[in-house]
């Protein structure tokens, strides 16, 4: 069974670029969030979503944005990008239902310079 | 708001030693804890704990929970070097699926 899938793996913006991140998750999960990670501020919950609603969001800006698909499939935008945005960006998966565990990908790391 | 602690936040050992990891939390409506191991790619899931008492075990790892004093710790005993890595301890606080509430994990290092 495929993992969480992260594309791109590697990318370099210039500040004011906008960015789009994509994530595929485990088959038969439709939860899907995003978080990221820097050094400072560890891991930080961006938002989530299920059957293409998101039903939570973090408190990150609006340049922050996200939409999923009807397949489960998702992405993330970032407008206006800003130097503190470079950043690991993670998305993760889950089933429904209690006890299911969360599923992380391998990541994107984005560096904006 | 949720709020996950996490102590020490750096541990250097040498292989063979044993050691404790802290995870202390406040959340409205805890659902679960789960541990992670991260290296320099993905969290990987190593356990996840809803029930206060009852020891996980995965070889040399094993964690526990208590709900009633809001704490959980992660053993590892007869460290190695591949065990080197930050470990996160995660709080799902019930407000929906996939939100997790990270700590700001515990950095081990181990020395051969």
């Amino acid at each position: 069974k495929a993992g969480v899938t992260q594309t791109p793996r590697y990318l370099i913006k210039t500040r004011g670029q906008q960015v789009t991140l994509s994530c595929s998750p485990i088959s038969g999960h439709r939860s899907v969030s995003w978080y990221q990670q820097t050094p400072g501020q560890g891991l930080q919950f961006l938002f989530e979503y299920f059957s293409e609603t998101q039903r939570n969001k973090g408190n990150f800006p609006g340049r922050f944005s996200g939409r999923q698909f009807s397949n489960s499939r998702s992405e993330m935008n970032v407008s206006t990008l800003e130097l503190g945005d470079s950043a690991l960006y993670l998305c993760a998966s889950s089933g429904t239902g209690a006890g299911n565990t969360i599923y992380f990908g391998e990541g994107s790391w984005l560096t904006v310079v | 708001e949720d709020k996950v602690v996490q102590s020490p936040l750096s541990l250097v050992v040498h292989e063979g030693d044993t050691v404790t990891l802290n995870c202390s939390y406040e959340v409205t409506n805890f659902r679960s804890l789960l541990w992670y191991k991260q290296e320099k790619k993905a969290p990987t899931f190593l356990f996840m704990l809803t029930s206060s008492g009852i020891e996980k075990k995965s070889g040399r790892l094993s964690s526990i929970l208590d709900k009633k004093e809001l704490f959980s710790i992660l053993n590892i005993t007869a460290t190695q070097t591949g065990d080197s890595a930050i470990y996160l301890c995660a709080v799902d606080g019930g407000t929906s699926y996939g939100k997790l509430t990270f700590g700001q994990g515990t950095i081990l290092t181990v020395h051969p």
